[in-house]
């Protein structure tokens, strides 16, 4: 069965960029029609939808966190990527990647669900 | 403050039923049937237990029942067991421009 793993620093300096990985096992990252998103969760507090890739390239992210964020694909290594800019103490956080089932609505494409998580992994943002 | 609202706890006893309740707007639970719930353990990655209001992933109990009625949906659990005491988050699609948003998280205490 499919099953997504996060890398990546657990320390990021303030002001710099946060940089992760999520990397896919078991299936193709190309294949289906799924959304692959970032989702982060501070301790003791709730769940925030980070952004997200679909397997065309195409994005869509948080607007509280659009001007900050990159996602990207790379279909060779079945990965996909989170960078997050001029982070500060704010941003520490366990940050899970997920899998995002779909289903098609009068033309357009509409998550269902998280339907796969990984298991996270804790960045503190500290100088 | 997050999109949609939930209660910060609700308990109840063993073999007990109870509902948590996840209020929005009519700009996304109201407007679409793609309200899912997850729980979570401490320590661990949530875990799909309701999709599309109300139906169920292979593999989850049927004591775990959604619905949904105006702008706020509902997760129902019918006779509480210990292992169910966790955290509970409902999610929406929210349009074309917030794309997707949790509620702030429920726990479930099990007396």
């Amino acid at each position: 069965q499919v099953q997504l793993q996060e890398s990546g620093p657990g320390l990021v300096k303030p002001s710099q960029t946060l940089s992760l990985t999520c990397t896919v096992s078991g299936g193709s990252i190309s294949s289906g029609s799924y959304y692959w998103s970032w989702i982060r969760q501070p301790a003791g507090k709730g769940l925030e939808w980070i952004g997200r890739i679909y397997t065309s390239g195409s994005t869509n992210y948080n607007p509280s966190l659009k001007s900050r964020v990159t996602i990207s694909v790379d279909t060779s290594k079945n990965q996909f990527s989170l960078t997050l800019s001029s982070v500060t103490a704010a941003d520490t956080a366990v940050y899970y990647c997920a899998r995002g089932s779909t289903v098609e609505v009068t033309g357009n494409r509409l998550q269902v669900a998280f339907d796969i998580w990984g298991q996270g992994t804790m960045v503190t943002v500290s100088s | 403050q997050s999109a949609l609202t939930q209660p910060a706890s609700v308990s109840g006893s063993p073999g007990q039923s109870i509902t948590i309740s996840c209020t929005g707007t009519s700009s996304d639970v109201g407007s679409y049937n793609l309200v899912s719930w997850y729980q979570q353990h401490p320590g661990k990655a949530p875990k799909l237990m309701i999709y599309e209001v109300s139906k169920r992933p292979s593999g989850v109990s049927n004591r775990f029942s959604g619905s949904k009625s105006g702008n706020t949906a509902s997760l129902t659990i019918s006779g509480l067991q210990a292992e169910d005491e966790a955290d509970y988050y409902c999610c929406s699609y929210a349009g074309s421009s917030t794309f997707e948003v949790f509620g702030g998280g429920t726990k479930l205490t099990v007396l």
